[in-house]
């Protein structure tokens, strides 16, 4: 099994929509958890960490279940400029943040 | 305020041959983590450095070395090139007692040929 497994895309949506990325790993001392944004041929961006209670950051929210080992992302009324890489991330170990294990990532383009 | 600065952006070598990248941390970052994207793929760990020390590795070969000076600042050695180790190489940086956000540079382009 993969450390960090995302769905496969690419997803494909219209503007306005709602999409949901899923996200599972297999490390369960992983202490911390994340979704970057990669556009093309561009480096990882930070969108938004990943707690425990849920968090919400304007149209994104982001989910983690420790006990299924699972992460989500759902992006509300999609606007063009989401389409990008979204890249599901977990820390390796304990400690500082350098050992991040990233998934492939998913690939969504949203059209007008 | 400078963000994390890599270079060169973009290079071409042949089989055998060797390179050295350049990596300059974000101001105030202590950290300095590499990282392999292959086309399509997410970016593999490659190795952690702090206080001029490699304090993490990943699953990479002793081909794969690097360096940390004391102005933070970072290379990463690549020897003996692989067809396989064209990718694109990021760097990022971070506080070390920081468990927030990672800051990459646009990374360093490497074909093998």
């Amino acid at each position: 099994r993969k450390e960090v497994e995302q769905d496969p895309g690419p997803f494909n949506v219209p503007e306005g929509a709602t999409v949901a990325f899923n996200c599972t790993y297999s490390n369960s001392a992983s202490q911390s958890f994340f979704w970057y944004r990669q556009d093309c041929r561009k480096e990882p961006k930070l969108l938004m960490s990943v707690y425990s209670s849920g968090n919400e950051d304007g149209r994104f929210t982001a989910q983690l279940n420790r006990a299924s080992q699972y992460i989500s992302l759902l992006i509300r009324d999609s606007k063009l400029s989401d389409s990008a890489t979204y890249l599901c991330v977990v820390n390796g170990w304990t400690g500082s943040q350098g050992n991040l294990i990233f998934g492939k990532g998913t690939k969504l383009s949203v059209k007008p | 305020d400078a963000g994390v600065t890599q270079s060169p952006t973009h290079l071409i070598k042949t089989r055998g041959q060797q390179v050295t990248l350049r990596c300059s941390p974000k101001s105030g970052h202590d950290t300095v983590s590499w990282y392999q994207q292959a086309l399509g793929q997410g970016p593999q760990f490659i190795f952690q450095y702090y206080e001029e020390e490699e304090r993490q590795r990943g699953n990479f070969p002793d081909r794969f070395s690097g360096h940390q000076f004391p102005n933070y600042s970072s290379e990463l050695n690549v020897n003996a090139l692989l067809l396989g180790d064209s990718a694109l190489y990021l760097c990022a940086s971070s506080l070390d007692r920081d468990t927030g956000e990672l800051f990459f540079g646009e990374g360093s382009r490497l074909t093998v040929l």
